[in-house]
């Protein structure tokens, strides 16, 4: 029973150019969640979400950055025209029930370390 | 703004020596989670209280919570080199979807 997979693991962008992150939620898990993670720090909502919905995207910046589950394949978040401070981890987390009661804990995947040159 | 608060930020101790972490938070919560994340990984869950227990266990972990002084901790006893990573505590309160985690306590036990 395969965890929560991203990818790619590293990836190198220049300035102004566009990343997407991939993320595969584990089997029978409906419910996506995006972290971003600066050195020495703890993780920072970006956005949940459902199939094909978002449900909640409060914590992410208004500006260059989307997110989608769409209903078949993997969440994609998306950061267009990349600035030196989008340099960070990138954590996905899968769950299996409502997320809105949050009595099931999250599974995270190894993260996508976002590097701006 | 910042719900979870882990203090100590660092804590270094002997294989052996049990490790006391704290989380502090700063509205009403419906559970409180602590996460473990070893270096250049994701986080793992360990142990989730919800806002009506006072104590938990689970292996060398016990945790408890005083949410009149909205406030956790974390032990764990008879510790391990293996033991060495970062610890956060997560809140999620009510009526609301995100899960707001802490800065962490970087926990290293030497052998």
């Amino acid at each position: 029973n395969a965890g929560v997979m991203q990818n790619p693991r590293h990836l190198v962008r220049r300035r102004g150019q566009e990343a997407r992150l991939r993320c595969s939620p584990m089997k029978g898990h409906s419910h996506v969640y995006w972290y971003r993670q600066l050195p020495e720090e703890g993780l920072k909502f970006m956005v949940y979400l459902q199939k094909e919905n978002i449900i909640d995207e409060s914590g992410m910046p208004k500006e260059r950055f989307s997110a989608e589950f769409p209903k078949e394949g993997p969440s994609i978040l998306r950061i267009q025209q990349v600035v030196r401070g989008d340099s960070a981890a990138y954590f996905c987390a899968s769950s299996r029930r409502d997320g809105s009661s949050y009595n099931s804990p999250l599974h995270f995947g190894n993260g996508t370390r976002l590097t701006v040159t | 703004s910042q719900q979870g608060e882990e203090d100590p930020q660092a804590l270094s101790i002997q294989e052996g020596e049990n490790a006391t972490m704290n989380c502090s938070y700063k509205t009403s919560i419906n559970n409180l989670q602590w996460y473990r994340q070893n270096s250049g990984r994701g986080l793992v869950h360990l142990i989730l209280i919800r806002s009506n227990e006072r104590e938990k266990h689970s292996g060398r972990l016990r945790v408890t919570l005083d949410t009149s002084k909205k406030s956790s901790s974390l032990l764990i006893t008879a510790s391990r080199a293996a033991d060495t990573a970062s610890y956060f505590c997560a809140t999620v309160m009510y009526n609301n979807n995100d899960m707001r985690f802490g800065a962490g306590t970087r926990l290293t036990v030497k052998p």
